[in-house]
């Protein structure tokens, strides 16, 4: 079975970095684009940032533009979120989803990790 | 506040059919697919409605979409007790070029 399994959250201070890594198996990772969808307590879903699966495209939410850096490395299968100058908005619990894609056309996130969550707070 | 709206509530009986907007605009719903995902809370969201109103294995055909310029609209129809969760349409943004989600819709089944 597909299986994505987040890890890195933890508690950081205001301004902090914190970076959160995705571990995929049971498909071929290189083909799929990755994303990380954000959820804060008690809120809805956030997307935050899109990666393609031979990293050509990539895409960031206006909210963590200059602060994030999706990244990926298709030889050990995994995903990154590297977050900097952290905020107490950025607090969530942090999604990593594949999606499959064919050209332009993708075809929605059809499998998430269970989350990793994030609390930003002095 | 999410450029995609929901109603933030939503209710049935069992057995009824219900329905779940989604408003948008010409950047993001009038010109790009939308997608729908289920969230029972404490979990992690399921996708229910992929491009061309396809449903992944194992996603009932009780549940279906529409769409029509600029909204969306996700069907429940034979409602059950186990429908009751958070509902997120979502779709791509070409003016923003990103995914937008919209503001959740919590359906309950009375």
């Amino acid at each position: 079975d597909v299986q994505l399994v987040e890890s890195g959250g933890g508690l950081v201070k205001p301004g902090g970095s914190l970076r959160l890594s995705c571990a995929a198996s049971e498909f071929t990772f290189s083909s799929y684009s990755m994303n990380w969808v954000r959820q804060a307590p008690g809120k809805g879903l956030e997307w935050v940032s899109s990666l393609s699966g031979d990293t050509y495209y990539i895409f960031y939410a206006d909210s963590v533009k200059g602060r994030f850096t999706i990244s990926r490395d298709n030889a050990k299968n995994s995903l990154y979120l590297q977050m900097n100058s952290l905020r107490a908005e950025d607090s969530a619990v942090y999604y990593c989803a594949r999606e499959p894609c064919s050209g332009n056309k993708c075809d929605g996130f059809d499998y998430w990790g269970q989350g990793t969550l994030v609390t930003v707070s002095s | 506040q999410s450029v995609l709206t929901q109603p933030p509530s939503a209710s049935g009986t069992p057995g009824q059919r219900v329905t779940i907007s989604c408003s948008g605009g010409s950047s993001n719903i009038g010109s790009n697919t939308v997608h729908w995902y289920q969230q029972i809370p404490g979990t992690a969201p399921k996708l229910l409605i992929s491009s061309d109103n396809q449903r992944p294995s194992g996603v009932p055909d009780r549940f279906s979409d529409s769409k029509s310029g600029t909204s969306a609209s996700l069907a429940i129809s034979g409602l059950q007790s186990e429908d009751e969760a958070d509902y997120y349409c979502a779709a791509w943004d070409d003016s923003l070029k990103g995914r937008l989600f919209g503001g959740g819709t919590k359906l309950t089944v009375l």
